[in-house]
């Protein structure tokens, strides 16, 4: 089973829609939790952190089940420019030898005009 | 904000050469960096951690023989691809967290070499 797993997709979604990924980790030690945008051929940027209480960035929606080990991001009014690959990232510790990230294999978007 | 400057973005080479690709943070020092393998369509996998000072940590399954670190100094990070084969053909990413920073910034990434061995 992989450490982080999410949806391949692709995610083909009308401009304005709303759309959510899923992503479930294995290892319960984990201790915190990102989303990052991949754009083609592009390094990840960092789209936002995840926290248990849940959080939001404008149109995007974060939440963290730790009990269930799920992670969600929700976005909202969809743009053409939201058109990427989201990753799931999870880090395994505080530091250390456990300090990494561990990517899952990514959700690709294509929002279509 | 963390900046992570990584050269060159783009190399071909020989089979048989070697390939060295730098990893710089530009405003912030980093006492850890991480150097990550993308093959196309698949997520980075993390091949070893850059520890400034000492000796990097690979992953299991990563050849240290064959991919060289040094981490002579805060800011700088080297990757050098040993004896590089087709196979070794990917996109390789470096990325660096300011630990003065908020561990919710997550971690900086570089802007990737793409290695083509010929």
């Amino acid at each position: 089973r992989k450490e982080v797993e999410q949806d391949p997709g692709p995610f083909n979604v009308p401009e304005g829609a709303t759309v959510a990924f899923n992503c479930t980790y294995s290892n319960s030690a984990s201790q915190s939790f990102f989303w990052y945008r991949q754009d083609c051929r592009k390094e990840p940027k960092l789209l936002m952190s995840v926290y248990s209480s849940g959080n939001e960035d404008g149109r995007f929606t974060a939440q963290l089940n730790r009990a269930s080990q799920y992670i969600s991001l929700l976005i909202r009014d969809s743009k053409l420019s939201d058109s990427a690959t989201y990753l799931c990232v999870v880090n395994k510790g505080y530091g250390g030898a456990t300090n990494k990230l561990i990517f899952g294999t990514g959700t690709l978007l294509a929002v279509q005009p | 904000g963390a900046v992570v400057s990584q050269h060159p973005s783009r190399v071909i080479c020989k089979s048989g050469t070697s390939v060295k690709i730098e990893c710089r943070s530009l405003d912030f020092q980093a006492t850890t960096m991480f150097w990550y393998r993308q093959f196309p369509k698949q997520s980075l996998m993390l091949m070893a951690t850059s520890n400034e000072g000492s000796k990097a940590t690979y992953e299991q399954g990563v050849e240290k023989d064959k991919f060289l670190i040094n981490h002579a100094s805060l800011t700088l990070s080297t990757l050098t691809v040993t004896s590089a084969h087709p196979e070794d053909s990917s996109f390789y990413i470096c990325s660096a967290r300011d630990v003065a920073g908020q561990a919710s910034r997550g971690y900086t990434f570089g802007s990737g070499t793409r290695l083509t061995v010929v």
